[in-house]
């Protein structure tokens, strides 16, 4: 069974600039959540979808968007960029009932210079 | 929403020694407290969970406990090796959540 799967693996913007990241969660899933982590401050939550829709949103600026499609693959798209984005962004994909194993996937190190 | 606190932020050990790494919640409905285990540079794995109905669990050298009344769990590794040296995550679902509230993690160093 293939794992999550996150692309790209590393990313170099400059202020102002978009952004959009991958995530591929495992075969079967239905939940897939990002979470943003920089040192010290663990790991950030993001936003959750289930079967296409947000089913919960951590707090984020509108900047921080998503979107799932029927195929469960999900992507994050950050606008506007800022240096404090800088950050390493990882998805995570399980069956959705919030009492399981969540699969996280390598991750995309995003650097905003 | 839920409220998890760890600590503590850093713990160095010598080899072989135990390690306890402690976390309290908020939400008395939680029940599932899953460990995470993040080595440097690679990915968040979970490492072992325990749910509500039980007090521990134990995995070889790795055991969680869990204190429901005190809104409490721990995570106890034994005999510690270099290899155990990583950045360990708790976390707890809110009981209206599908999504966990995670620690701001613990940095185990194990000297040889």
């Amino acid at each position: 069974k293939a794992g999550v799967t996150q692309t790209p693996r590393y990313l170099i913007k400059t202020r102002g600039q978009q952004v959009t990241l991958s995530c591929s969660p495992i075969s079967g899933h239905r939940s897939v959540s990002w979470y943003q982590q920089t040192p010290g401050q663990g790991l950030q939550f993001l936003f959750e979808y289930f079967s296409e829709t947000q089913r919960n949103k951590g707090n984020f600026p509108g900047r921080f968007s998503g979107r799932q499609f029927s195929n469960s693959r999900s992507e994050m798209n950050v606008s506007t960029l800022e240096l404090g984005d800088s950050a390493l962004y990882l998805c995570a994909s399980s069956g959705g009932t919030g009492t399981e194993k969540l699969f996280f996937g390598s991750g995309t190190q995003l650097s905003v210079l | 929403g839920e409220n998890v606190e760890q600590h503590p932020s850093t713990l160095s050990v010598q080899e072989g020694d135990s390690a306890v790494i402690k976390c309290t919640y908020s939400d008395s409905a939680s029940n599932y407290f899953p460990w995470y285990k993040q080595e440097l540079g690679k990915r968040p794995q979970l490492i072992i969970d325990i749910r509500s109905n039980v007090g521990e669990k134990k995995d070889q050298r790795i055991a969680v406990t869990l204190n429901k009344t005190a809104k409490h769990f721990s995570l106890h590794i034994t005999e510690t090796q270099p290899e155990d040296s990583a950045v360990y995550f708790c976390a707890a679902p809110s009981g209206g959540s599908y999504i966990p509230t995670f620690g701001r993690g613990t940095s185990l160093i194990v000297h040889p």
